[in-house]
């Protein structure tokens, strides 16, 4: 499968625990976003990385949130002391990036469940 | 801040059916409109898009109308089959610069009975 795949598929925490999630975008897509879905509501914006640089930040993304894309191929999304309020399906999208407009190609995403 | 309104939250369509789907937006910055159709557990996958310089676009059994004066646009399928049975989310963005910040409607859960 050569499509976006994100890690783990489910991470159940309790609140105040640190978790990380991993995204491994579609090969040579250099453009890299992440969302948060709770239930019931579309994705949301969280970040965007157009290679290694994080480029663009929601106001979503406090402080305790941070997110890597080192040597611009995988992702990474972490999230300190947990709350309850995390809980939501983190999704992870690429882009080739080639031309404007280019499709967004959306991982299964990583349900978070904070207890 | 909701900048695109979607509508009904869920839908009730028979087999052979046109479910339609309705968006409407608030900035009139936004000059793309796409359309994603997502299934449980699945991550949203991309079924058609939109551009405001068209009122219409046709793939396949999915066809877009909009209406850029009432800044709204609209998802029918023809003949609807239970594959399609899934949740569906419009969605917006603006600009040129490759960065697409995707803004989406709350979702559409759409059933279709055999």
């Amino acid at each position: 499968d050569t499509g976006v795949s994100q890690n783990p598929r489910h991470k159940i925490t309790k609140r105040g625990q640190n978790v990380t999630f991993r995204c491994d975008p579609i090969s040579e897509h250099n453009r890299l976003y992440w969302y948060r879905q709770t239930l019931g509501q579309g994705p949301e914006f969280l970040t965007y990385f157009q290679n290694e640089a994080q480029l663009e930040k929601s106001r979503l993304l406090s402080d305790r949130f941070s997110a890597e894309r080192p040597k611009g191929s995988f992702s990474t999304l972490e999230i300190q002391r947990t709350e309850q309020g995390d809980s939501a399906m983190y999704l992870c999208a690429s882009t080739l990036g080639h031309v404007p407009r280019d499709e967004q190609y959306f991982g299964p995403g990583t349900r978070l469940t904070v207890t | 801040q909701q900048q695109v309104k979607q509508s009904p939250q869920s839908l009730i369509v028979q087999k052979g059916g046109i479910p339609i789907i309705n968006c409407a937006y608030e900035n009139t910055a936004f000059d793309y409109f796409p359309w994603y159709q997502q299934f449980p557990g699945k991550g949203p996958a991309l079924l058609i898009a939109i551009r405001p310089d068209v009122s219409e676009k046709k793939e396949g059994r999915f066809t877009i109308s909009f209406n850029k004066s009432a800044k709204q646009f609209s998802l029918h399928i023809m003949d609807s089959q239970p594959g399609d049975s899934a949740t569906y989310f419009c969605a917006a963005s603006k600009g040129d610069t490759g960065f697409q910040k995707l803004v989406f409607g709350t979702g559409t859960r759409l059933l279709v009975s055999p």
